[in-house]
């Protein structure tokens, strides 16, 4: 089946760069996803990339995408004690149903 | 006010029992999804709706079933619910080009 692989956790010190790692399988996904979840609430769309890019930047994040590899990132700059979070990475498959991956667990230490 | 918003928000029920988790959106969405989120599993879907009666089974529908009446309301049962799906549920909307998802609050379930 089609997977979305991520690390569980990440611990990164204030005012350092994160950078939260994602793999996949299905190499015909066009859109690919960065969700973050706060706690107690549900998952709101970060920032997304085409499959025909290779970078995106908005503000403090950059999304790079490796599609021989079927590798995505997401970096994080100047992390805040406000990107606590979880993020979720998620792919579209062939027939627009949406994976995601197990999530990370994003802990920034003051 | 929240575009996607879920009830309940919390539900503590019996083995057996059969519940329903409505979710309704104020975006004009005509896509409508239900996921169930475990820990370290992240998010699966269940069930996924493109119209007013059109119903589509996702990853793990076993055990649930959907209802989408009208195109704001899309509600999820378990006919008989069994412990293990206790979880985290998410209701989703998207428009028809399907690129962005609105994830509403959760219903948190706990089957005894």
């Amino acid at each position: 089946g089609e997977d979305v692989e991520q690390s569980l956790f990440l611990s990164v010190r204030e005012g350092d760069s994160s950078v939260i790692n994602c793999t996949y399988t299905d190499s015909s996904s066009t859109y690919l996803y960065w969700y973050k979840q706060e706690p107690g609430a549900g998952l709101q769309l970060l920032t997304y990339i085409f499959s025909n890019m290779d970078m995106k930047q908005d503000q403090r994040l950059t999304v790079l995408l490796n599609k021989k590899d079927k590798h995505l990132s997401l970096r994080i700059a100047d992390t805040q004690t406000g990107d606590s979070a979880i993020y979720f990475c998620a792919v579209t498959l062939y027939n627009n149903d949406m994976r995601f991956g197990a999530g990370t667990r994003l802990t920034v230490k003051p | 006010d929240a575009d996607v918003t879920q009830t309940p928000r919390n539900r503590i029920t019996k083995t057996g029992k059969r519940i329903m988790l409505e979710c309704s959106q104020t975006k004009g969405h005509d896509r409508m999804y239900w996921y169930r989120q475990d820990p370290g599993l992240g998010l699966r879907l269940i069930y996924y709706s493109f119209d007013v009666k059109d119903i589509n089974k996702g990853e793990i529908s076993d055990g649930y079933s959907v209802s989408r009446q009208a195109q704001a309301k899309f509600s999820l049962s378990l006919e008989s619910a069994i412990p293990n799906q206790t979880a985290l549920y998410f209701c989703a909307t998207s428009d028809s080009g399907g690129n962005e998802q609105f994830f509403g609050p959760g219903t948190r379930l706990t089957v005894l």
